[in-house]
């Protein structure tokens, strides 16, 4: 069974650009979360999507969006990149959303440098 | 607020030592759920453990378990006869019924060395 795939895994960028990064779920997993990892601030949630809707948003501007296919690929777009953007982004597909833990199965990351 | 603090910022041991990674954590809710991940340099983290505010049972897994304790809000990971594959950043994570199940709080992680 293939696990998540997060496209592309290294990617350099100049401020100002915009980025976009591509997440496969689990197949049968409908849920996919993104986080930021960074060494000052660590691992933190950006947003869940499940059946192709917003479910819940962490606390980061409006340059972070992202969205979510039929097919529950997802992806997630970083516009006007700052030099505080580069991080490890990582990619989580769990079966549901909502009430009730669910286990988080998470990708190999694409690792961003803004330059 | 939640928040999961894991003190150890890095920890070496032998081979063959046995190591506790400590983790507190703070909620509000009734209802929340603790994680333990494993992050080799590859990047990925890896799922080790879910368990549930109701359920304070302390579970073992081969070389590895838990001891989950409310009364101190804390939910150690112990490795037993530690090896050098452990070698490892560990991260502890919390999520609540109120903020979301895939809304994970993580610790800041321990990385631990087992030296060989």
């Amino acid at each position: 069974k293939a696990g998540v795939t997060q496209t592309p895994r290294y990617l350099i960028k100049t401020r100002g650009q915009q980025v976009t990064l591509s997440c496969s779920p689990i197949s049968g997993h409908r849920s996919v979360s993104w986080y930021q990892q960074t060494p000052g601030q660590g691992l933190q949630f950006l947003f869940e999507y499940f059946s192709e809707t917003q479910r819940n948003k962490g606390n980061f501007p409006g340059r972070f969006s992202g969205r979510q296919f039929s097919n529950s690929r997802s992806e997630m777009n970083v516009s006007t990149l700052e030099l505080g953007d580069s991080a490890l982004y990582l990619c989580a597909s769990s079966l549901a959303s909502g009430a009730g833990a669910n286990v988080l199965t998470f990708g190999a990351g694409s690792r961003l440098t803004v330059l | 607020a939640q928040k999961v603090t894991q003190a150890q910022t890095e920890i070496s041991v032998v081979e063959k030592e046995d190591v506790t990674l400590d983790c507190v954590y703070e909620t509000r809710d009734t209802t929340y759920y603790l994680f333990w991940y494993k992050q080799p340099p590859s990047g990925e983290l890896v799922f080790l453990i879910r368990r549930n505010s109701f359920d304070e049972q302390n579970e073992i897994s081969g070389r590895y378990s838990w001891n989950f304790q409310k009364s101190t809000s804390s939910f150690n990971f112990t490795i037993t006869a530690s090896q050098v594959v452990d070698s490892a950043v560990y991260f502890c994570a919390l999520s609540e019924e109120r903020t979301g199940a895939n809304n994970l709080f993580f610790g800041t992680g321990t990385r631990l060395t087992v030296i060989p």
